[in-house]
């Protein structure tokens, strides 16, 4: 079974400041997606990646299949960038059982 | 947007009772899943639908049915609700397998069992 793991568990940081949010898994996958959970919100899809980079707005996610890893940056960080930044994968054998989740990091952005 | 909504958003049962979450959406899509999402676990797998008829259990299934008689509804039925199943559920829908295809959420139900 994937595991996925992510870090940090839990970040504080100022307006304005670069994030970064790290993912790694054990096995191959067909793709990484990148999510965002606002406080007693819905889940919002960011990216889904099978190689290189995608960029939009302030959201730049990067993979390495190589390595097993995948980075989540926001650049000028803002207060409402503040949520649960969720890394999940989905299995290269194309099975229909969907994603494998890592628990989430809990992003606060203070003013 | 509404292409996928989950029914009822919040709710409140009794041990011991059967309760029935509503997925439901509007893309067409093939593919259904129901997540619970704990803290500290992250969303895990309960049961998952590839079409009409065709489901399958996940990582977390014990305790929970689903059905699926159209493309565009997926149930999950807690037979007799405990409080271990106090959760938020999420459902979620793609269309394909494939890289290029990615997932779409539902809003999530609350659901607590008292």
């Amino acid at each position: 079974k994937n595991e996925v793991e992510q870090s940090p568990q839990n970040l504080t940081a100022q307006e304005g400041e670069f994030i970064t949010i790290n993912c790694s898994y054990s096995v191959g996958i067909s793709a990484l997606h990148w999510l965002q959970q606002h406080p007693g919100g819905g889940i919002v899809s960011l990216f889904m990646l099978s190689s290189g980079k995608k960029k939009h707005g302030r959201l730049i996610a990067t993979i390495n299949i190589q390595e097993k890893h995948s980075s989540l940056h926001i650049t000028a960080s803002h207060p409402r960038d503040s949520a649960v930044y969720i890394c999940a994968v989905s299995y290269s054998g194309g099975g229909a059982d969907g994603l494998t989740f890592g628990k989430g990091t809990h992003l606060i952005i203070q003013p | 947007d509404a292409g996928i909504t989950q029914s009822p958003r919040h709710k409140v049962t009794e041990t011991g009772t059967p309760v029935t979450l509503r997925c439901h959406q509007t893309e067409n899509h093939r593919y259904m899943y129901w997540y619970r999402q704990d803290p500290g676990h992250g969303l895990r797998l309960i049961h998952y639908s590839y079409g009409v008829k065709d489901t399958d259990k996940g990582e977390v299934s014990d305790g929970y049915s689903v059905s699926r008689s159209k493309t565009e509804d997926f149930l999950l039925t807690l037979e007799s609700a405990t409080s271990s199943q106090t959760s938020v559920y999420f459902c979620a829908i793609s269309e394909s397998l494939s890289a290029n295809y990615g997932y779409t959420f539902g809003s999530g139900t609350r659901l607590t069992v008292v």
